[in-house]
Order: structure tokens, then C-alpha cells, then sequence
């Protein structure tokens, strides 16, 4: 019972190294997000999609690419590392369309930029 | 005003107090809305929904109160495991969920 499965756990880069952070879900849900959480900020949304082929802008973007080309897997792209994306990242993925608040999260990816 | 406010804490209480957490929120369209807890270095989990009637899943109490605009969390006799990080989420329908930055609790013996 994977649920949502993000690689990798951990990661460093240099500044203005790419990077694509793995999401995938067995659950078959068409809303696929990706959080970042930093201290003190709580969970902030930088991409999100409502199912394959559709991608949407988050509260903080910038920095950020996305594809949806599948229902399962939903990766996130840094094409230009910086330090101020040293950060734990979540995707997360829920019933599109549902009032229930229940979104699953992955165990979260632990980048370091330096 | 924030979208969704919850004080960061920390509060800490003895185990077996009973402690309650609050969250303003300022869209008056949200339609439904959570609590999640988040362990220290995890994955938050959704702890409970909250219902307009207010609801109870054992030792926890949510409430809801549409006119002034906050939900809240009461925990009763507190556990050591309850030590985390409680986040008020909102749902406005097909937008994303919001989430507050949460409260953490610290539960001392």
C-alpha cells in the first residue's frame, strides 16, 4: 500500500545544478500537488494539477517546472539551483473535486543547496 | 488579514491538561475544513474534519463557528504523543487547500 512515493529523501546541490525531485501515487487521485515547508512559513504550494495534461501555478513558482503527462506521477523540475530552495518538499494528492480535506502526503524530499 | 491565522505557540502542558487551539480564517466562502497534525521532521496527516455541528474523536473536540469565523481544537487529557504540530486547513472548493502554519504543542511529563 504505497500511497505517495517521493525520491529522493535527500539530496545536495551545488548552486545552478538541475534537478527533478520524483512524485508518484497508486491511488488513482487526479490532484497532484508539490509544497515546499521552510521555518516558520508553514506549507506553501508551488505547483498543483487536477489531473494528466493540466499544471497550475502555486503561491510560489518561481524556480519551479512541473508536468503532468500521467495520472501517477507528477515530477518537480529545479532548472537553476539556489540557496533559497533549500527546503523540504511534499507532494501531496487528493479526489479532484472532493470537499474532503483528506490530502495524502508523501514523506517529503530534504534539499540542501549550497 | 491572513487567509488562515493560528497562533505558532508553543504551548506546553502537562499531560493530562486540556489544551485548545484556535484558527481565524477570512474567506467567508470556505466550505469545509480540517485539522492535520504534523510530527516533528514528517508528513502531515489529517487528524479530523470539522463539522458546523462540532464533532468528537475521542479526546479530541473541533468546532466550528461560521458567524466569527474560526474553528478550534480541544484535546483532553493530554498524551505525550500528542506532541506535534496541529495545521488548520480550508477548503473553498476546487481551489487548493489552504493551510494555517500551525500551532505546535509540546506535551511535558
Amino acid at each position: 500500500n504505497a500511497g505517495v512515493t517521493q525520491t529522493p529523501k535527500f539530496q545536495v546541490l551545488k548552486t545552478g545544478q538541475s534537478m527533478t525531485l520524483q512524485c508518484a501515487q497508486d491511488m488513482n487521485h487526479e490532484y497532484m500537488s508539490w509544497y515546499r515547508q521552510d521555518p516558520g512559513m508553514g506549507l506553501r504550494l508551488i505547483h498543483y494539477s487536477v489531473g494528466a495534461g493540466i499544471t497550475d501555478q502555486g503561491e510560489v513558482p518561481n524556480g519551479y517546472n512541473v508536468s503532468r503527462s500521467t495520472t501517477e506521477d507528477f515530477p518537480l523540475r529545479l532548472l537553476s539551483a539556489a540557496p533559497s530552495q533549500t527546503s523540504v518538499y511534499f507532494c501531496a494528492s487528493k479526489n479532484q473535486g472532493s470537499y474532503t480535506g483528506e490530502l495524502f502526503f508523501g514523506e517529503g524530499s530534504r534539499l540542501t543547496v549550497l | 488579514r491572513k487567509e488562515v491565522e493560528q497562533d505558532p505557540g508553543p504551548f506546553n502542558v502537562p499531560e493530562g491538561a486540556t489544551v485548545a487551539f484556535n484558527c481565524t480564517y477570512s474567506n467567508s466562502a470556505s466550505q469545509s475544513f480540517f485539522w492535520y497534525r504534523q510530527d516533528c521532521r514528517k508528513e502531515p496527516k489529517l487528524l479530523m474534519s470539522v463539522y458546523s455541528s462540532g464533532n468528537e474523536d475521542g479526546r479530541f473536540t473541533a468546532q466550528l463557528n461560521r458567524a466569527s469565523q474560526y474553528i478550534s481544537l480541544l484535546i483532553r487529557d493530554s498524551k505525550l504523543s500528542d506532541s506535534a504540530t496541529y495545521l488548520c486547513v480550508l477548503n473553498s472548493g476546487n481551489t487548493p487547500l489552504v493551510f494555517g502554519k500551525g500551532t505546535r504543542l509540546s506535551v511535558i511529563a
